[in-house]
């Protein structure tokens, strides 16, 4: 059984960089793109980047210019970086994995539990 | 790229059929049969119910069905059930870069 977990620091101070790993177990990372998708408290889901395995990226335009994701398919992890957080940066972020349609991304079938992040000084 | 719409609530009694809209562009829903939905209940991660417009992964009941007609999606709940009550997202693969985009969601209530 697939299982994804995330960490990284509950709070983080405005201006700084924001890192998240996702730990990946019960399964190869081969086959699927991993991505990081987040949500503002009473907002909905905004999807922020996936990577491939053999670390083939994409990007929510919006966020492109502050977020990178990298994949370290020995360790079985994925891990998201965003710089220069402000207080909008405030979410609920959550790993998942999407099948993949041909080259597109299909659908996310399996989730973390979510970790809460919070922007603030 | 735009989120997709989808109508802020939406309610039910048990028993009925309810159907919720999601209304994209010729880029995303228009272009791509990758339409996915979502159930989320609150505190929880979101569980997928349909994928690639109208397929049912295994394990989600046969009372959720998808369907797509133009730049719109849908998903319709029949036999209305007290656990039904959640908030559902849909989700597309979006413009030329294949990027993914979801929809706003949408609030159900099971009167």
């Amino acid at each position: 059984q697939v299982h994804l977990q995330e960490s990284g620091p509950g709070l983080v101070k405005p201006s700084e960089a924001l890192s998240l790993t996702c730990s990946v177990s019960g399964d190869s990372m081969r086959s699927y793109y991993w991505s990081w998708i987040r949500q503002s408290p009473g907002i909905g889901l905004e999807w922020i980047a996936y990577i491939s395995h053999t670390g083939d990226t994409n990007y929510n335009p919006s966020l492109k210019s502050r977020v990178t994701i990298s994949v370290d398919t020995s360790n079985n992890q994925f891990s998201l970086r965003m710089n220069s957080v402000i207080a909008a940066d405030t979410a609920v972020y959550y790993c998942a994995r999407g099948t993949i349609f041909g080259v597109a991304h299909d659908a996310f079938d399996i989730w973390g539990q979510g970790t809460m992040v919070n922007v603030s000084s | 790229q735009s989120a997709l719409t989808q109508p802020a609530s939406v309610s039910g009694s048990p028993g009925q059929s309810i159907t919720i809209s999601c209304t994209g562009t010729i880029s995303d829903i228009g272009t791509y049969s990758l339409v996915s939905w979502y159930q989320q209940h609150p505190g929880k991660a979101p569980k997928l119910l349909i994928y690639e417009d109208n397929k049912r992964p295994s394990g989600a009941s046969n009372r959720f069905s998808g369907s797509k007609s133009g730049n719109t999606a849908s998903l319709t709940i029949s036999g209305l059930q007290a656990e039904d009550e959640a908030e559902y997202f849909c989700c597309s693969c979006a413009g030329g870069s294949m990027s993914v985009v979801f929809g706003g969601g949408t609030k159900l209530t099971v009167l």
